[in-house]
């Protein structure tokens, strides 16, 4: 499978501000990057679709202004949280690959905390 | 209904038992199969991946698959404290990308 690096794995923000979180495919590459949420003791709910090169598809219920998502190369996607509140506070997760190569490959993982 | 069901344990086992980890999932259009494990605060690590009903054994992990009775398993042979963390199942619907998780269920292995 695919190696995936994320970044930042930890951050914490004042409320109002924005924080980016970078996705890299480091030996693949992705036309397509997954971004997922996960609360604790909850499972992932994936976010949306970034798709290189056009805009990302979002799930029902996610704000596509809040959760910006650029992927502009086939190898970096990033999720910028704007305006960010508590409740966005949160473990973001991303992920490549696809299922016709065994699978998908996910990032560590970021840890949001908004304060 | 929820697409997947999980039972989300947790499950405490001694070291060197047989684990099985279920999954049960409502739509027959789910065509491939996968169960990631879990340590606290990463990301999901990929364990088994399968397509077909039937069994697939790598090391001490067996991945089942009933595409009859909608229902996944994985088992876990001789296993290790190191085992302990939370096992994810997970699919996706025919021609699409999508992942589909089950809420996890959280395994720990004591010595």
């Amino acid at each position: 499978g695919a190696v995936v690096s994320q970044h930042p794995s930890r951050v914490i923000c004042k409320s109002g501000t924005s924080v980016k979180i970078e996705c890299r495919s480091l030996d693949f590459q992705a036309t397509t990057m997954f971004w997922y949420r996960q609360f604790p003791k909850q499972s992932l709910m994936l976010m949306a679709t970034s798709n290189e090169g056009s805009k990302a598809t979002y799930e029902q219920g996610v704000e596509k202004d809040k959760f910006l998502i650029n992927h502009a190369s086939l190898t970096l996607s990033t999720l910028t949280v704007t305006s960010a509140h508590p409740e966005d506070s949160s473990f973001y997760i991303c992920s490549v690959g696809d299922r016709r190569n065994y699978g998908y490959t996910f990032g560590s993982g970021t840890r949001l905390t908004v304060v | 209904q929820k697409e997947v069901e999980q039972d989300p344990g947790p499950l405490s086992v001694p070291e060197g038992a047989i684990v099985s980890l279920n999954c049960t999932y409502s739509n027959s259009a789910f065509q491939y199969f996968m169960w990631y494990r879990q340590y606290s605060r990463k990301g999901p690590e990929l364990l088994m991946y399968t397509y077909s009903s039937g069994n697939k054994e790598d090391g001490r992990f067996t991945a089942q698959v009933d595409k009859s009775s909608k229902y996944i398993s994985l088992f876990i042979r001789d296993s290790q404290p190191s085992d302990s963390a939370t096992y994810l199942c997970a699919m996706t619907l025919y021609n699409t990308d999508k992942l589909i998780f089950g809420t996890g269920t959280r395994l720990q292995v004591f010595p």
